[in-house]
């Protein structure tokens, strides 16, 4: 919904970095949230963006371009944990409205 | 602190019968609350929210309903289940604008 696109898969290497993009209309836009879900287990909260510009929370940073219609989330010093699928969830004009993108599945290897 | 529970953890059901999913969240007052649907390996997909009690609005309905009878409480039923309904039910909750918690979902398989 609302053209939330992710690309299905990444492969990065543990003790380097992977960024994860997201793109999304940007229409009525008014805040974007990433999510981490596990094979099976519900989504857990990492960051949500509102302002352009990069926010850094040390092992999970996130990006903005509203004007584009753009976000990423980076995560630096890969961990073989940090393997999962990382969801993309856009709010529009309504805060009690997520749309989700399909989420990008990253595989961190050895 | 917030705990949010659903229950049952996995259903199996079949065709044309009837379900209801439910979700009970502690330690939060007059919590927003949602629920999501997730088909395996596909998008999560927003289906209702309640933000007060009695008061329900749909997104996404997919021969659903849902209720809130208690501020604790969001119920998901439907009368006649449709193999479609198979999935990932999870409900959650929101704090400030964009964080939402989600409980530990509700596994459904409709044969």
């Amino acid at each position: 919904g609302q053209g939330v696109e992710q690309p299905a898969k990444l492969m990065s290497v543990e003790g380097t970095f992977a960024r994860v993009n997201c793109t999304y209309s940007t229409s009525g836009f008014n805040g974007l949230s990433w999510y981490q879900q596990r094979e099976g287990q519900a989504p857990v909260f990492l960051s949500y963006v509102v302002l352009d510009g990069l926010k850094d929370s040390g092992h999970f940073s996130t990006f903005l371009s509203r004007s584009n219609g753009y976000s990423y989330l980076l995560l630096t010093e890969l961990q073989i944990k940090d393997s999962a699928s990382y969801l993309c969830a856009v709010s529009m004009s309504n805060y009690n409205v997520l749309y989700f993108g399909s989420g990008t599945k990253l595989t961190v290897e050895p | 602190a917030q705990t949010i529970h659903q229950w049952p953890v996995a259903e199996i059901k079949a065709v044309g019968s009837p379900l209801s999913l439910g979700c009970t969240i502690k330690g939060k007052s007059s919590p927003n609350l949602y629920w999501y649907w997730q088909a395996t390996g596909g998008t999560l997909q927003q289906l209702f929210y309640s933000i007060t009690v009695g008061q329900v609005e749909s997104v996404v309905q997919l021969n659903l309903s849902a209720s809130r009878p208690k501020d604790d409480q969001f119920i998901l039923s439907t009368e006649k289940l449709l193999l479609s309904h198979s999935g990932f039910y999870l409900c959650a909750w929101r704090t400030g604008d964009y964080e939402q918690y989600f409980g530990p979902g509700t596994r459904l398989t409709v044969l």
